[in-house]
């Protein structure tokens, strides 16, 4: 399967700065990654899915404005936290879908988003 | 809307105990049905996926049934081993809308 990764695996930032978290799809190209949040004890949130040259298309009740998709290559999309605040804080991770079979989904080890 | 659940929501069981867990989604009309194994701070681990024209799948000690009639399905753990202390996700795909996650269940399988 493929692998993908994160960077940071955990971040610690005041409230009011921009967090920048990167999601790579390391063994081959993915035109489309998925941007999940996870709050504790609760189910994966799909947030956005990222597609490489064009906008994101951000799921209902997620605000566009504050979680800034740049799916800038082929391997490499990128989620901002604008302006963060304590209640964003949240376990963060991405996936890229199969080539072979598109439903099956291969995630990054999460970033782990603590706002104080 | 899609909505998934999971039952139960914690299980601890002692060693070499077979066990399953029961996951329930509300509409049918599923393309497929996922089970993950998610490690504490770690990402998401894929462990069978049951196309919607399945009943079944196996991998190892793990299999997966899938009754889209009923709306249910079910992971099967044999001979359960502390390393399969985990969360277990279930995750219902619809046609085009992606995943919809349950909440897990919190399995610890005690030495």
């Amino acid at each position: 399967g493929a692998v993908v990764s994160q960077h940071p695996s955990w971040v610690i930032c005041k409230s009011g700065t921009s967090v920048k978290i990167e999601c790579r799809s390391l063994d081959f190209q993915a035109t489309t990654m998925f941007w999940y949040r996870q709050f504790p004890k609760q189910s994966l949130m799909l947030m956005a899915t990222s597609n490489e040259g064009s906008k994101a298309t951000y799921e209902q009740g997620v605000e566009k404005d504050k979680f800034l998709i740049n799916h800038a290559s082929l391997t490499l999309s990128t989620l901002t936290v604008t302006s963060a605040h304590p209640e964003d804080s949240s376990f963060y991770i991405c996936s890229v879908p199969g080539l072979a079979d598109y439903n099956e989904q291969f995630f990054g080890p999460g970033t782990r988003l603590t706002v104080l | 809307k899609q909505e998934v659940t999971q039952i139960p929501a914690a299980l601890s069981v002692p060693e070499g105990e077979n066990l399953v867990l029961n996951c329930s989604f509300t509409d049918s009309a599923i393309y497929n049905l996922q089970w993950f194994r998610q490690d504490p701070g770690k990402g998401l681990t894929s462990l069978l996926l049951i196309q919607s024209s399945q009943r079944e799948q196996t991998s190892g000690r793990l299999n997966a049934s899938l009754d889209k009639s009923s709306g249910r399905s079910t992971l099967y753990i044999a001979a359960s081993q502390p390393g399969d202390s985990a969360t277990y996700l279930c995750a219902a795909d619809n046609y085009g809308q992606n995943f919809v996650f349950g909440p897990g269940t919190r399995l610890s399988v005690l030495p």
